[in-house]
Formats: structure tokens, C-alpha cells, sequence
């Protein structure tokens, strides 16, 4: 089945570090695909989304561009603040199939 | 906008007790699920629901039922609580299955 894989963490960087989580995933057809972010203590909220190949999605700073050919969605921020430390979920969808998430990945900002 | 609300964002049982989650959404979307989190094992679906009156299990089914009576609510219930369903969890809604979930704050449940 379609599956979506997230690099470990924990992720730490210092404020304004330029920041890459890595998503990458196996489907059969053409799926969309979303970041979503989860703050402390909080349900996780859609950060960005892509639904064809070569989108780019963006928000808050934060961009994704769907990759077909590598079947990736690596997540990227050119500068970090300590207001971005969350729990970042890559996860796709297709036709009339419920979204799959990644594992997830924490990151920490440190000032 | 309250979106999606989940209550009781908080609850301790002993093993063996009853309870029942409740979740909520303002949308009028038809489609919510219930989900949950366990340190590093990201996100499970429970069982969801495509309609009023509809449900079908997830991934991790066992221990849980479920019911869709209306269609802006979708609870949840432990009839046998266990210490591994010690867990937080998640209720979200969609407006088709293949959209962008709306997701609640959580229910931190604890089960002694």
C-alpha cells in the first residue's frame, strides 16, 4: 500500500539556521500531498499542500515542491525561529483513499 | 470558528472502567475519524465515519467502538478501558476523504 517516510529525529537548529525535513513516498498513482505542523499540546493543523507534480506549496515561510520523479516532499524554511519548534507530519492522499501520515518529526529552535 | 472540539481534554480511569470521547465539528463536513498518537509511532487510525449513521473500522480497531448519530458528532468508546490504551487522542473531520483534515486539540487519556 501507499506509505510516506519522514527523516528521523529529533531536529535541533539555532534561530535563523535554514531548515530541510525530508519526506519521501511510495504510491501507484498520482497522489496529493500535504505537510501538516503540530504545536505543544495542540491537534495538528495544515501547514501546506501540493496536488500535482512540480507544485509548489508554501506557507508561513515553509515550502514544498512535489517531486515526482524522486517521489519526494522535502519541507523547507530559509530562517527559523523558535516560534517553528513543532512536530512536522508529511502524509498523501489518492482517490478515494484516507490520508497516510509519516512518523513524524520533531524540531526544536534553540535562540 | 470552533472547528472541531474534543471533550474531555483530560481523563484518568482505572482499567477495566467505561467512558466515552466525545467529538464535535461546526462544518457540516461528512467525513471524521478518530486517530491515536503514541510517542514515537506517529498517528493511528482508530475507525472514521463517511456519513451520518456510517462507520468502519481503521488500523488499530480492537478495544473501541464507535458512533455517527448525527452528523456533526462522532464518539468514541472504551468499553473495558486497558493500560495500553493509555494514549492521546485525535478526532478530526473532512468534507470529502481525500481533503485536508480538520483536527481537534486531543484528549490526553491515562488508564491505570
Amino acid at each position: 500500500g501507499d506509505s510516506v517516510t519522514q527523516m528521523e529525529g529529533p531536529v535541533t537548529l539555532s534561530e535563523e539556521a535554514f531548515l530541510t525535513i525530508n519526506c519521501t513516498y511510495t504510491a501507484t498513482g498520482y497522489p496529493s500531498l500535504f505537510w501538516y505542523v503540530q504545536y505543544p499540546g495542540e491537534g495538528l493543523q495544515l501547514l501546506l499542500k501540493a496536488t500535482k507534480a512540480d507544485d509548489k506549496g508554501s506557507n508561513k515561510g515553509f515550502e514544498a515542491t512535489y517531486r515526482k520523479e524522486t517521489t519526494s516532499f522535502h519541507l523547507e524554511k530559509g530562517s527559523v525561529q523558535v516560534s517553528d519548534s513543532a512536530v512536522y507530519f508529511c502524509a498523501l492522499t489518492q482517490g478515494a483513499q484516507k490520508l497516510v501520515f509519516g512518523q513524524g518529526t520533531r524540531l526544536t529552535i534553540n535562540p | 470558528n470552533a472547528g472541531v472540539t474534543q471533550t474531555p481534554k483530560f481523563r484518568v480511569l482505572k482499567t477495566g472502567q467505561s467512558m466515552t470521547l466525545l467529538c464535535a465539528q461546526d462544518m457540516n463536513h461528512e467525513y471524521m475519524y478518530w486517530y491515536r498518537q503514541d510517542p514515537g509511532m506517529g498517528l493511528r487510525l482508530i475507525h472514521y465515519s463517511v456519513g451520518e449513521g456510517t462507520t468502519a473500522k481503521g488500523e488499530v480497531p480492537d478495544g473501541y467502538n464507535v458512533s455517527r448519530l448525527k452528523k456533526q458528532n462522532f464518539l468514541l468508546g472504551l468499553e473495558s478501558a486497558a493500560p495500553s490504551q493509555t494514549s492521546v487522542y485525535f478526532c478530526a473531520s473532512s468534507y470529502l476523504l481525500n481533503q485536508p483534515q480538520h483536527f481537534g486539540d486531543g484528549t490526553r487519556l491515562s488508564i491505570l
